[in-house]
C-alpha cells in the first residue's frame, strides 16, 4: 500500500500565481525524492529528482524543497499556465534499493485557469 | 529519439482470458519496471529488470501475473485468467542503468478493461 500523501482534491489557481504542492511521507527515509507530471491518458514524465542533502533545487519555473525532519516536499511552480494543468505525483524509493524500486503518491491534479 | 513505446494501447478483455501486453523500451535501457495504476491513484510496482533478470517481483498482485524479458530488451507482461480487479493502466519504464538517481522514462502505458 502506498504511503505518501498527496492532497487528493484538486488545485486550482489562476494563470500568474504560483502553485504549491505538498508530498507528505510517513517511517521512510529516503535518500531522494521526484517528482513527475502526468497527463490525461500518458505516462508520467520526470521532473525533478531532490536527493537527501539538498534543500532545494529549481528548473526553470519550477521549486523543489526537500525536509527531511518534517518529512516533506513542497513542489513550486512560479508564473503558472494554463499548460501547466496536469496531474503532478511524488515518488520515492523507502527502501533505497539502488535500482529504484519507486512508490508513488496519489498525485495531485493542478488547474490553471486563463 | 524513440521513448518508451507499449501495445496495445486498449485492450478488453473477458473475465478468465489470459492476456499478454508488450513493452519496448528506449534502445541501450539496462532496467526496465512494470507498474500498475489503477483510476486516481498512482502507480504501483510490479516487477523489476536488469537486462534479462528478473530482480525484484515482489509487487505483482498474484501467481497470475508474470513478466519476463528474455534477451533484456523487450517485456512482456503477462496475465492469465483475468479478473475484473486487474482493469487499470499497466506502465512500462524504463532507465540507462541500474543506478540510483536515474529518471525513469514511462511509455504511454496499456489501459485494460475486464468485463
Amino acid at each position: 500500500s502506498q504511503k505518501i500523501e498527496q492532497n487528493s482534491e484538486a488545485l486550482n489557481i489562476q494563470e500568474g500565481k504560483t502553485a504549491t504542492l505538498t508530498c507528505n511521507y510517513t517511517n521512510y527515509s529516503p535518500a531522494y525524492l521526484q517528482w513527475y507530471r502526468q497527463d490525461p491518458g500518458r505516462g508520467p514524465v520526470f521532473l525533478l529528482l531532490i536527493r537527501e542533502n539538498e534543500k532545494e533545487k529549481r528548473k526553470e519555473r519550477l521549486k523543489v524543497t526537500f525536509d527531511t525532519t518534517l518529512k516533506q516536499s513542497l513542489f513550486h511552480i512560479t508564473a503558472s499556465q494554463p499548460a501547466d494543468s496536469a496531474t503532478y505525483l511524488c515518488a520515492l524509493d523507502p527502501q533505497n534499493t539502488g535500482f529504484q524500486k519507486l512508490v508513488f503518491g496519489t498525485g495531485t491534479r493542478l488547474l490553471v485557469s486563463p | 529519439g524513440a521513448g518508451v513505446s507499449q501495445s496495445p494501447r486498449y485492450k478488453v478483455a473477458k473475465r478468465g482470458q489470459d492476456v499478454a501486453l508488450r513493452c519496448d523500451p528506449i534502445s541501450g535501457h539496462v532496467s526496465l519496471f512494470w507498474y500498475q495504476q489503477a483510476l486516481g491513484q498512482g502507480p504501483e510496482f510490479l516487477t523489476y529488470f536488469q537486462n534479462e533478470a528478473q530482480l525484484d517481483k515482489s509487487g505483482l498482485p498474484s501467481d497470475r501475473f508474470f513478466a519476463e524479458r528474455p534477451e533484456g530488451s523487450v517485456s512482456t507482461l503477462k496475465i492469465q485468467r483475468t479478473q475484473q480487479e486487474d482493469s487499470a493502466v499497466y506502465l512500462c519504464a524504463s532507465t540507462p542503468s541500474g543506478q540510483t538517481y536515474n529518471e525513469q522514462f514511462f511509455g504511454p502505458g496499456t489501459r485494460l478493461t475486464v468485463l
